[in-house]
């Protein structure tokens, strides 16, 4: 119940298209849900968040996509560029108790120039 | 935003040592948080750092194999104990800012 599944384990586009990373959870009681980009040697970092309450959340060229019924939300990088090459991580964070992150696998993404 | 200096960045170890990994944030913090990164792998919590008191460890991680100090709110360290080739990883240290996680640049750890 803890979990969070995410999709595909290793994805490559080509410049200018679109990148779809799925995540999926069990848990209810989260209520935050952060994607995360971590480039070869560097920590994650935050690359867009949203809260249950909203469908959709765009930031430049990302895309947070969310389906609360079905549990599910997703991210989405337009034109995706060889510097979006990086591992992607979901999270899912329940904000009435430890803040403990829960995070997904990891989508390893390579934008070919 | 909190800025997370973690020391050192990398090792090289031999096995049956001990490594003291060092994290210092720019902020007075409540909580610090202690995560592995094996190879590939995604991040996995080790254990949760409360100032003034023992931390709290996840399933399949000891006190004894990972002992943590918490001596203040900007400063935390990991210990890894009696190590193994099974602890080459990347140690990471995080902090909880508003909501928001912020992790230092990781230690790269290599046991041989």
């Amino acid at each position: 119940q803890q979990q969070v599944k995410q999709s595909p384990q290793s994805l490559i586009v080509q410049k200018g298209g679109i990148s779809i990373i799925n995540c999926a959870y069990e848990n209810t009681a989260f209520d935050y849900f952060p994607w995360y980009q971590q480039f070869p040697g560097k920590g994650p970092a935050l690359l867009i968040a949203i809260r249950p309450d909203v469908s959709e959340k765009k930031e430049g060229r990302f895309t947070i996509s969310f389906n609360k019924s079905a549990k599910q939300f997703s991210l989405h990088i337009m034109d995706s560029q060889p510097g979006d090459s990086a591992t992607y991580f979901c999270a899912a964070v329940s904000t009435s108790g430890t803040y403990k992150y829960i995070f997904g696998t990891g989508t390893r993404l390579k934008v070919l120039a | 935003s909190a800025v997370i200096s973690q020391k050192p960045s990398r090792d090289i170890c031999q096995r049956g040592t001990s490594l003291t990994i060092q994290c210092q944030v720019d902020s007075q913090v409540t909580m610090m948080f202690w995560y592995r990164q094996q190879p590939g792998q995604s991040l996995t919590l080790i254990a949760t750092a409360n100032q003034g008191s023992e931390a709290t460890y996840e399933s399949g991680f000891v006190i004894d194999k990972f002992p943590i100090s918490r001596p203040n709110l900007t400063f935390s360290t990991l210990t890894v104990s009696n190590m193994s080739p099974e602890d080459s990883s990347i140690y990471l240290c995080s902090v909880e800012w508003q909501v928001e996680a912020f992790f230092g640049q990781g230690t790269r750890l290599t046991v041989v």
